[in-house]
Parts: C-alpha cells; sequence; structure tokens
C-alpha cells in the first residue's frame, strides 16, 4: 500500500517558538494532503485541507496565520505552527489521497508536539 | 452540520469472541464509508470501505454492513484475538464545496480491548 511519512514523529519546544512538521507521500502523487489534530481520548479532527500549487482550505476555527501550510510539491506539505502555546501540544496527523486511487486516503505516523 | 457517533466509547470482549461496533451518522447521504484502526501514538490505518450499494463486505475476520436507511454501519471482528485491542475509527467523506476536496469525517472511536 502506500506510504505516507511525517517528520519529526516527536518534537518538545518552548512556548513562542515555530515548528515545522513535514508530510510526504513516499511511494506516490498526491494533489491533496490533510493535516489533522488529535487531543488525548479524541478522535482526529480536520484543520486543514491543502493542495499542490495553491492555498490551503481551512476549517472554521482553525487559525490560518497560525497554521501555516505549504503544499510545494505533488509529495511534500509541510505545516509550521507559529509562536506555539502549551495548548497547541497535540498529535498531529497528516493524510494523502493518492490522484490515482479516488477514494483511498492514506495516513502518516503522526506527529507528537509539546509545548513547554 | 454531519455528525458521527460511535455508541461505545469502550468496549471489553473475551477473546475468540465477535466484536460489534456500532457507527451511527446524521445529516449526510454518504457515498461511501470507511473503518480504520487506530493504535495509541500512531496514525490510523485503513481497514475497509463499504459503498452506498453495498450491504455487507468482508475481509479475512472482518465484516462491514452499510444500512443506508438506518443510517448506520456495524462493524465485527470475529475471533478476537489480543491483537486486535485498538481503537476503531469510522468515517465519511463530506463531499467538496465548489473548488475543495471532499473531506474525510471521523467518529468519535470505540477503544476495544480483547482479554485472554
Amino acid at each position: 500500500g502506500a506510504v505516507v511519512s511525517q517528520h519529526p514523529s516527536w518534537v518538545i519546544c518552548k512556548s513562542g517558538t515555530s515548528v515545522k512538521i513535514e508530510c510526504r507521500s513516499l511511494d506516490f502523487q498526491a494533489t491533496t494532503m490533510f493535516w489533522y489534530r488529535q487531543f488525548p481520548k479524541q478522535s482526529l479532527m480536520l484543520m486543514a485541507t491543502s493542495n499542490e500549487g495553491s492555498k490551503a482550505t481551512y476549517e472554521q476555527g482553525v487559525e490560518k496565520d497560525k497554521f501555516l501550510i505549504n503544499h510545494a510539491s505533488l509529495t511534500l506539505s509541510t505545516l509550521t505552527v507559529t509562536s506555539a502555546h502549551p495548548e497547541d501540544s497535540s498529535f498531529y496527523i497528516c493524510s494523502a489521497r493518492d490522484r490515482s486511487r479516488r477514494d483511498e486516503q492514506f495516513f502518516g505516523p503522526g506527529t507528537r508536539l509539546t509545548v513547554l | 452540520s454531519q455528525k458521527i457517533e460511535q455508541n461505545s466509547e469502550a468496549l471489553n470482549i473475551q477473546e475468540g469472541k465477535t466484536a460489534t461496533l456500532t457507527c451511527n451518522y446524521t445529516n449526510y447521504s454518504p457515498a461511501y464509508l470507511q473503518w480504520y484502526r487506530q493504535d495509541p501514538g500512531r496514525g490510523p490505518v485503513f481497514l475497509l470501505l463499504i459503498r452506498e450499494n453495498e450491504k455487507e463486505k468482508r475481509k479475512e475476520r472482518l465484516k462491514v454492513t452499510f444500512d443506508t436507511t438506518l443510517k448506520q454501519s456495524l462493524f465485527h471482528i470475529t475471533a478476537s484475538q489480543p491483537a486486535d485491542s485498538a481503537t476503531y475509527l469510522c468515517a465519511l467523506d463530506i463531499p467538496a464545496t465548489t473548488g475543495t476536496a471532499s473531506k474525510l469525517t471521523f467518529g468519535t472511536g470505540t477503544r476495544l480491548q480483547v482479554t485472554l
């Protein structure tokens, strides 16, 4: 099956700093990537949809200036959490939709962000 | 707005028994529904997809049913094993508004624990 990787798998940072998370589709091209956030014992909540070469579409309540998304190529999307605060601590998961397989969406292993 | 509920937050069953998980949704008629498995600290892993014109789908020890009248899907694991212990998520693909991709929206999840 298709593989999606995320880097880093975990990160600890100080409050006020920015953190960048990378999401890569390793063996397929993804015109659309998605970023989710998951708090403990809760389900995945969609933050934004990222389309290659265009601006991301953010879900209601997600600050686009705080969560910067760049989808520069068909295999890479990045999420930058700017001026991170402790309440941003969460599990961030990306997923990618294979352009050749319309209905299938593949998920990365997630990135655990802890803001001190 | 779309609401997806998995009626059991947690389910404990004995090894060898059949586990049955429920997913109910409102305000939408999806073309298909998906089930995922998520282990602690990991991203979701795709298990099965069932379309609106399919009543039932099987994959090894897994069986999914889809009742579009009741707006409900049932997920069964037969001959359950301790290795099946995980959180199981159902997900619906919500169609896009003009110019945006459709979005996979997750249910609340059911944490299954299979004991010896």
